[in-house]
This record gives C-alpha cells, structure tokens and sequence, in this order.
C-alpha cells in the first residue's frame, strides 16, 4: 500500500525566504507525482506535474522535482510571500488493480509571515 | 477548457433531507472521481466513474449514490446524511481511469462543495 507523508507538517517562514518542502513515497512504481495548493476551506489548485520521466518542472518561483528510486519529491519555493500562505499537498499517481489511484500527502501548512 | 466546476459552493441541510451536488466539466475526459475531505486531512476517494460507468466504490454508506448521466456531469445524490458527513466533497476528472495515457495521466479538481450536515 502506498504511503505518502510530508514533512514538515506545518512551516512558518518570514517574507522573502526561500524555503523546501518534502515528499516521500514508500513505492516508486509512478507515473506522475503532483503538487498541490490548498486554501482554507478550498479546493485544490495544481502548481506543477512532473511525470515519471522527468526529473524536475519549473513555474516561477516554484521548482519540484522527482527522485523516484528514492522515493522523494521536493517543492522549492523561492522569495516566499504572504499570499504563499496555504496547505501544500503532493499526490502520486499510480496503477492499482487497473484503475488510476492517487495517493495524497498529509500535507505541509505554510504560514509566510509579512 | 481545463476547468472543472462544481455546485453548489456550499450546502447546510438537515438529516432528513435530500439534496445533491453536481459536478461537470468539458475535457472530454471519460473518468470522473467524488472525493471527501475532512478538515485538515487529505482528500479521500469515494467512487470512480469510468464511460459512464461505476467502477469503483470505496465501502462509502448507501447515504451516498452517485450518478453519472452522461459523459460531462457527475452527481452526488444525498440522504439521511450524518453531522460526521460533513466535509468539502471535491470531483475531479481525468482522461482514462487507469491512468493509460502516454506521458501519465492527471486529475483536474474542481473547486469543491462545503457540506454541512446540522
């Protein structure tokens, strides 16, 4: 079965800082891993998909990349601000008897402090 | 169009009543998903429609009966619900439920429904 976890749970940064964040996986048998932002009481919003193929995707002041023989994703953020402000979740995308299964992390609670 | 949209935006109803939540989205995707999200956890999978069809249901209670009238619209049709049902109910949808597309395949998530069951 496979497990997701994030770490840290939660973050508080001041304005500015660049700052990571982690995702591990306990099976590496992917085909994408993808990043997620997620407002109080919101939906998700996708900040960047990699593919099993890929190593890293870029948008902005956003990096993830992918390790997947060990089981690691990491989401770099540079020169965080205020609006940053979320609940980050990596889900990884895998067959599973058939059928397309994502598995969500437990999610990292950023707090960027102005 | 990338979006996928869901109604309403929030939802209070009492144990006794029947409501439903909608879902729908124009990507031409084939495989739709109901998730629940309770406060501060991840979002969990409740049942998967592949062409229209159910293909899976994970043990979720009878209180909850999906829908799947056609290719774009997904329902979640509500009864007798719990306070401890409620939650923000996400759909989502991707191009093939097995995940089948060459370069993988993604779920794009609508922005979610608040429930709240009094």
């Amino acid at each position: 079965k496979q497990e997701v976890t994030q770490i840290p749970a939660a973050l508080s940064v001041p304005e500015g800082e660049n700052l990571v964040l982690n995702c591990s996986f306990t099976d590496s048998a992917i085909y994408n891993l993808q990043w997620f932002r997620q407002d109080p009481g919101k939906g998700l919003t996708s900040l960047l998909l990699i593919q099993s193929s890929q190593r890293e995707q870029t948008s902005g002041r956003l990096n993830a990349s992918l390790d997947k023989s060990s089981g690691r994703s990491t989401l770099y953020i540079a020169a965080s601000q205020p609006g940053d402000s979320a609940t980050y979740l990596c889900a990884v995308f895998a067959n599973s008897g058939g059928y397309q299964k994502v598995t969500f992390g437990t999610g990292t609670k950023l707090q960027v402090i102005p | 169009d990338t979006e996928v949209t869901q109604t309403p935006k929030h939802l209070v109803m009492g144990m006794t009543n029947k409501k439903s939540l909608k879902c729908e989205q124009h990507m031409g995707h084939r495989a739709m998903y109901w998730y629940k999200q309770k406060a501060k956890k991840p979002p969990e999978l409740m049942f998967v429609y592949s062409y229209e069809k159910l293909s899976i249901n994970e043990s979720v209670p009878s209180r909850f009966s999906p829908e799947c009238p056609n290719s774009s619209l997904l329902n979640l049709h509500l009864h007798a619900l719990q306070p401890e049902d409620s939650a923000l109910y996400l759909c989502a949808s991707s191009h093939s439920s097995s995940g089948a597309v060459r370069g993988g395949d993604t779920q794009y998530f609508g922005p979610g429904t608040r429930l709240t069951v009094l």
